[in-house]
């Protein structure tokens, strides 16, 4: 079993740096067994997938946000964390966290993280 | 990379089998078995229902089931209950261009 929790700021300005930290707890192992990824949510629309990173740090990010996103690991922590650079109300949404299994599920998810941009 | 296309809504009395449609292309849901479904209760975060197309994970009721026929996949859900009343989503592999996933517009289920 595996429980994500995250935080992170949750009101920024046009321009900013939208940064979010997921922590991971649950059997010693499993910090390896997923790929670790970002999901956001707009109000009222599905979820979209941003990006993922594995232990070792190989990361795949959605095409459309390739220049502003990053997703870095700490395995020693077991956190993983995203930073999205030049938010734009477009960029509001839920963000969650969550573990990509290798059957292509997201089998855990973070509580979510309300991130509003506006000036 | 487009989203899988549902529709918006369905509804059905207590007892009744819904089925959910979720369509895509042959880049994505029609060329891969990596197809899950997402259950959605208002202002929390979206549980896995099913895997690999048809597959459920421990805990999730035997209510719940998934199939695919070309680029459609399918969530039915019997014996409905009130319970079961939320947003369903699909979400699927994207294929090699991206190795990205695309999740669908969403349903939102009823029981009347």
């Amino acid at each position: 079993q595996v429980q994500l929790q995250q935080w992170g700021a949750g009101l920024l300005k046009p321009s900013e740096t939208l940064s979010l930290i997921c922590a991971v707890y649950g059997d010693g192992g499993s910090f390896s067994d997923y790929y670790w990824t970002w999901i956001r949510q707009p109000p009222g629309k599905g979820p979209e997938w941003i990006g993922e990173i594995n232990h070792s740090g190989s990361t795949n990010y959605d095409p459309s946000l390739k220049s502003r996103v990053t997703i870095s690991v700490d395995e020693s922590k077991n956190q993983f964390s995203l930073n999205l650079t030049s938010v734009t109300a477009a960029d509001t949404a839920v963000y969650y966290c969550a573990a990509l299994a290798v059957a292509g599920s997201f089998d855990y998810w973070g509580q979510g993280t309300l991130v509003t941009v506006s000036s | 990379q487009s989203a899988l296309t549902q529709p918006a809504s369905v509804s059905g009395s207590p007892g009744q089998s819904i089925t959910i449609s979720c369509t895509g292309t042959s880049s994505d849901v029609g060329s891969y078995n990596l197809v899950s479904w997402y259950q959605q209760h208002p202002g929390k975060a979206p549980k896995l229902m099913i895997y690999e197309g048809n597959m459920r994970p421990s805990g999730v009721s035997n209510r719940f089931s998934g199939s695919k026929s070309g680029n459609t996949a399918s969530l039915t859900i019997s014996g409905l209950q009130a319970e079961d009343e939320a947003a369903y989503y699909c979400c699927s592999f994207a294929g090699p261009s991206t190795l990205g996933y695309v999740f669908g517009t969403g349903t939102e289920v009823t029981v009347l």
